[in-house]
């Protein structure tokens, strides 16, 4: 079946770092690729998404790669803010229509001033 | 444009006790899904919806029943709620299986 595995948290960074978040997934074909975000105490929201091999997705400073070959779609930023402190999904939605979307556990990032 | 709500937004259930989650998106979505989140966890889909009046089970549907009459609405039933079902659950919808989902705000869940 799908799958998808994201780098563990917490993540803590100083304001100004660069992000990495690693994810790389399992499926059949060519799935959609997702990077959502959630914020406290409210739903997840869609950060940037990327839909074949080689597109990048970008939003707010946040980029992020469909890697065909490596299976990977990692979530990077140049510069961190405080207010990017959430929780980020890695997700995939595969090819079939099937409407069974797979999401990564979630990692924590905490950006202190 | 509301997107996807969910009421309440918080209850707390006594062992045994029934209730129903409401979910409605005013986006004409085909798809609608219910997650719960377990603290510090991923989601896990319970059931999910392809158009009204079609639903199948996620990956831990035990103890929740759904149904799809209309496109707009996708409640959820817990039967018999024990303490296991202590959790956050979101509602979200999509316009396709491959297309983003779009979250509601969740309903926090305790059960005493």
């Amino acid at each position: 079946g799908n799958s998808v595995t994201q780098m563990e948290g917490p993540v803590t960074l100083s304001e100004e770092a660069f992000l990495t978040i690693n994810c790389t997934y399992t499926a059949t074909g060519y799935p959609s690729l997702f990077w959502y975000v959630q914020y406290p105490g409210e739903g997840l929201q869609l950060l940037l998404k990327a839909t074949k091999a080689d597109d990048k997705g970008s939003n707010k400073g946040f980029e992020a790669t469909y890697r065909k070959e490596t299976t990977s779609f990692h979530l990077e930023k140049g510069s961190v803010q405080v207010s990017d402190s959430a929780v980020y999904f890695c997700a995939l939605s595969p090819n079939t229509n099937a409407g069974k979307s797979t999401f990564g556990d979630g990692t924590t990032l905490t950006v202190k001033p | 444009n509301a997107g996807v709500t969910q009421t309440p937004k918080f209850r707390i259930l006594k062992i045994g006790q029934s209730m129903t989650l409401q979910c409605a998106q005013d986006m004409n979505h085909n798809y609608m899904y219910w997650y719960r989140q377990d603290p510090g966890m991923g989601l896990k889909l319970i059931y999910y919806s392809v158009g009204a009046g079609i639903t199948d089970k996620g990956e831990v549907p035990n103890g929740y029943n759904v149904s799809r009459s209309t496109t707009e609405d996708f409640p959820l039933r817990l039967e018999l709620a024990a303490p296991s079902q202590t959790s956050v659950y979101f509602c979200a919808s999509s316009y396709t299986g491959r297309t983003e989902a779009f979250f509601g705000q969740g309903t926090r869940l305790t059960v005493v």
